[in-house]
């Protein structure tokens, strides 16, 4: 089972480049979301998007854009990237439904570094 | 304020001893779900345990166990005859009503042989 699948594993940008990150996840889940996880800060939500056709703003959007492109798949993009988003992001999927003991299943990260 | 606040920065303990982790969360919510992640030094965030607000019984997953105290709004992991490989960071998280995770800051258990 491939589960939730991101790539690249790593990138190293110059500031101003542009890039985007990809996840899949081949669970038939609903809801897909993309944190950051820097020391100290465990994780921040960026995005969310709770079904094909939706997304929504986390705690730390600005500087990024989502495209849920199917049921699968559900992108990051850096437009113009900064030293600030050295991170390392992680995609996450989840079943939808209004309260449930499932868990969210996670990529293995993707370790960006902007210079 | 913080939804989810772990305390404790790092925690030692002594193989095959037990040891807690610290959660408390902060919600208005009557329904909620707190989770339990651990990541290892590899990175990746694996899924431990879960407790629902309205569960009568602490939860337990083999060697983890989940001190639940609803009035105090912890939700403690306790992790029982501790092994190396326990050795990572561990995250406390909670779901309200919805499909938003909040995650705490985390707490690095390094097991000491």
């Amino acid at each position: 089972n491939a589960g939730v699948t991101q790539t690249p594993k790593f990138q190293v940008l110059k500031t101003g480049q542009s890039m985007t990150l990809q996840c899949a996840q081949d669970m038939n889940h609903n809801s897909m979301y993309w944190y950051r996880q820097d020391p100290g800060m465990g994780l921040r939500l960026i995005y969310y998007s709770a079904s094909e056709g939706t997304t929504d703003k986390g705690e730390v959007p600005n500087g990024y854009n989502v495209s849920r492109l199917n049921k699968r798949e559900f992108s990051l993009r850096l437009e113009s990237a900064a030293p600030s988003q050295t991170s390392v992001y992680f995609c996450a999927s989840m079943v939808t439904a209004p309260l449930s003991n499932q868990p969210q299943h996670f990529g293995d990260g993707t370790r960006l570094s902007i210079l | 304020a913080q939804k989810i606040t772990q305390t404790q920065p790092g925690m030692f303990v002594q193989e095959k001893e037990a040891v807690t982790l610290d959660c408390t969360y902060d919600t208005s919510d009557p329904s909620y779900g707190l989770f339990w992640y651990k990541q290892p030094s590899s990175g990746e965030m694996i899924f431990l345990i879960y407790q629902g607000s309205y569960d009568q019984q602490n939860a337990t997953e083999g060697r983890y166990s989940l001190n639940f105290q609803k009035a105090r709004k912890s939700a403690n992991l306790v992790i029982s005859a501790s092994q190396l490989g326990d050795s990572a960071m561990y995250f406390c998280a909670m779901r309200e009503w919805g499909n938003q995770f909040y995650f705490g800051t985390g707490t690095s258990l390094t097991v000491i042989p």
